[in-house]
Formats: C-alpha cells, sequence, structure tokens
C-alpha cells in the first residue's frame, strides 16, 4: 500500500523559499501524477502543481513564478520550492498521488488523487 | 474554464438524502471526484470516475453527472458523514488541477 510523507520546516520567514519533500513508500513514483496541494487554515484546497514521472512539470498560474516541483527518483521523493514567500502562504501543505483516466465509452476524462500524505503545517512568519 | 462551483454549506437531518452539486465548464468531458474532509484530517477520496467507491468507502455515497454538473449523493446520511465535501477535475486544457470551494455538510 502506497503511503506519503511530507517533510521540512514548519516555520518560514517572509521573502524566504519554502522547501518541502515528500517520500513516497510502498510503491514506485513511475506511472503517476505527483502533487502538492495546500489549505489555509479555514479555507479550501488549492492545486500548487505536479510532476509526472518522467518529469514534465505543470503549475497553478496564480503561484507559477514562485514554484518549482522536482523529482528524485532515485530516493523515491519529490520536492516543492515556493519563493518570496508571505504569511498568505501558511497553509497545510499535502502531497498526493494522481490518477487519470480516458473512458473511451463515454469520451470523459477523469482524475483523483489518492493517496495523500498527513499534511503538514507551514507557517509563514519572522 | 478553470472552475468548479460548490454551494458553501448544506445541511440534511439524520438518515435522509443529501445531494451536494459541483458545477464548471470542465464536467462536460471530466468526471468529477469527490473527497471528504473531517477536522484535522487530510482529504479521503469517496467517489472517482463515473462512480467508483475506493475500498472502505460505504455505498450510501454515490455521483452522478450531467452536462455541466457532478452530485454527490449521499442516501441515509450518518453523523460521522459531517465533513467538509470538495469536487475536483483537471480544467478543460487538461493540464491544470482544480478543486471546488467546498462544501461543509451538517448531519442534524
Amino acid at each position: 500500500q502506497v503511503q506519503l510523507q511530507e517533510s521540512g520546516p514548519g516555520l518560514v520567514k517572509p521573502s524566504e523559499t519554502l522547501s518541502l519533500t515528500c517520500t513516497v513508500s510502498g510503491g514506485s513514483i513511475s506511472g503517476y501524477y505527483w502533487s502538492w496541494i495546500r489549505q489555509p487554515p479555514g479555507k479550501g484546497l488549492e492545486w500548487i502543481g505536479y510532476i509526472y514521472y518522467s518529469g514534465s512539470t505543470n503549475y497553478n498560474p496564480s503561484l507559477k513564478s514562485r514554484v518549482t516541483i522536482s523529482l528524485e527518483t532515485s530516493k523515491n521523493q519529490f520536492s516543492l520550492k515556493l519563493s518570496s514567500v508571505t504569511a498568505a502562504d501558511t497553509a497545510v501543505y499535502y502531497c498526493a498521488r494522481e490518477e487519470t483516466y480516458y473512458y473511451d465509452t463515454s469520451g470523459y476524462y477523469n482524475n483523483y488523487f489518492e493517496p495523500w500524505g498527513q499534511g503538514t503545517l507551514v507557517t509563514v512568519s519572522s | 474554464s478553470s472552475e468548479l462551483t460548490q454551494d458553501p454549506a448544506v445541511s440534511v437531518a439524520l438518515g435522509q438524502t443529501v445531494r451536494i452539486t459541483c458545477q464548471g465548464d470542465s464536467l462536460r468531458n471530466y468526471y468529477a471526484s469527490w473527497y471528504q474532509q473531517k477536522p484535522g484530517q487530510a482529504p479521503v477520496l469517496v467517489i472517482y470516475g463515473k462512480n467508483n467507491r475506493p475500498s472502505g468507502i460505504p455505498d450510501r455515497f454515490s455521483g452522478s453527472s450531467s452536462g455541466n454538473t457532478a452530485s454527490l449523493t449521499i442516501t441515509g446520511a450518518q453523523a460521522e458523514d459531517e465533513a467538509d465535501y470538495y469536487c475536483n477535475s483537471r480544467d478543460s486544457s487538461g493540464n491544470h488541477v482544480i478543486f471546488g470551494g467546498g462544501t461543509k455538510l451538517t448531519v442534524l
């Protein structure tokens, strides 16, 4: 059973770079999309970006200028860097595996996230 | 389109049926996936695909889709179903992931 675990500092100073790592255990990184998703206190889920196992990435347009997601396949890890953070970046950060499908009988696609990491709270404060 | 719209809050009497909806242009090409989130916990997938439940999810949870609207139905809501529910899909380009704003379900 695949499990994900986020790790990294829980406190980051304003204007600095937030760095988190997600370790994948019980399975391989190959064949999937791997995402970072965050949730500010009391608010909804916000997708940050994903990296495909091939190394290609895509980011939320609202965060794109500040985000880098990278892969370390040999360690079964992927990482998030978010630069120039402010208090608005305070959130619980989750990593998650995404599966995508195309249903040729209906012509519909589907994507879903499973499993998720437990999440890690990152506070931006001086 | 890059938005999924959900009602902020819905309530249901214990044992009754409730439908939570999610609207967006992307849902004309994507089945929505649905997540349940309880306070202090990570989201849990409850519905994916046309109407599939992961192992361990009770069969009172079901999903459906029509036009630009996806629905999560809980038939015979239980007290433990009280939670926030989020829908998600990719946007119409297929390149970006989008989430609905979430619906807070109260079981009365």
